[in-house]
């Protein structure tokens, strides 16, 4: 079974500053895919970044990127600048096949002015 | 168009009421899901369609009905709520392909509240 572990539940940072959230998981599979979404207070749930296990190169959009080790099954979530916008829950996610994703319990972020 | 839309977005029901959670996309995609989060939790799954055919069920109780009538649609009958059911319930879609790779694309979610 595939199981998602985020072991951090609550987390602040202040306003320009970089935080790191951590995600580690457990697998037996070799090829799988893993997301960062993120989801606003009363707001849609969107995704912020992926990575597909076969890449080497950790994947990185705007100001976030990943620390993708795949031999230690980590996947943690750096966020650079951080910006009030950036306040809400952040999920880590896991698919290997088929429909069925595998959700962490979520980090709650708060970025402080 | 990358919308997920999910109506009502609020709902408010009795015990022995029966009502409906609507979804729609028109990205094409033909994999739709059902979720359902508590506050500050992750969310869950309820159902998965595929090609309009229900692939997956979480053993989720008989008071929660899902239909697919096409390839944009997914509704969600209730009946018979309880109040431990109050929650907000998400609806999710992707492409299908056989080794996913795709996105999942959630909808605003409808916060329901079993009275």
């Amino acid at each position: 079974a595939q199981t998602v572990t985020q072991s951090q539940p609550e987390m602040s940072v202040q306003e320009a500053e970089t935080v790191t959230l951590s995600c580690t998981y457990d697998t037996s599979e070799s090829n799988y895919y893993l997301f960062w979404y993120k989801q606003p207070p009363s707001r849609q749930m969107i995704l912020v970044i992926r990575q597909e296990a076969y890449k080497q190169q950790n994947a990185t959009e705007n100001r976030f990127s990943v620390n993708f080790q795949k031999a230690a099954k980590s996947f943690s979530l750096k966020i650079s600048d951080s910006q009030l916008g950036d306040t809400a829950m952040y999920f880590c996610a896991f698919i290997h096949t088929g429909n069925q994703f595998y959700f962490g319990t979520g980090t709650s972020l708060t970025v402080i002015p | 168009d990358t919308e997920v839309t999910q109506t009502p977005k609020h709902l408010v029901m009795g015990m022995t009421n029966k009502k409906s959670l609507k979804c729609e996309q028109h990205m094409g995609h033909r994999a739709m899901y059902w979720y359902k989060q508590k506050a500050k939790k992750p969310p869950e799954l309820m159902f998965v369609y595929s090609y309009e055919k229900l692939s997956i069920n979480e053993s989720v109780p008989s008071r929660f009905s899902p239909e697919c009538p096409n390839s944009s649609l997914l509704n969600l009958h209730l009946h018979a709520l309880q109040p431990e059911d109050s929650a907000l319930y998400l609806c999710a879609s992707s492409q299908e392909s056989s080794g996913f790779d795709g996105e999942l694309f959630f909808g605003e979610g409808s916060r329901l509240t079993v009275l």
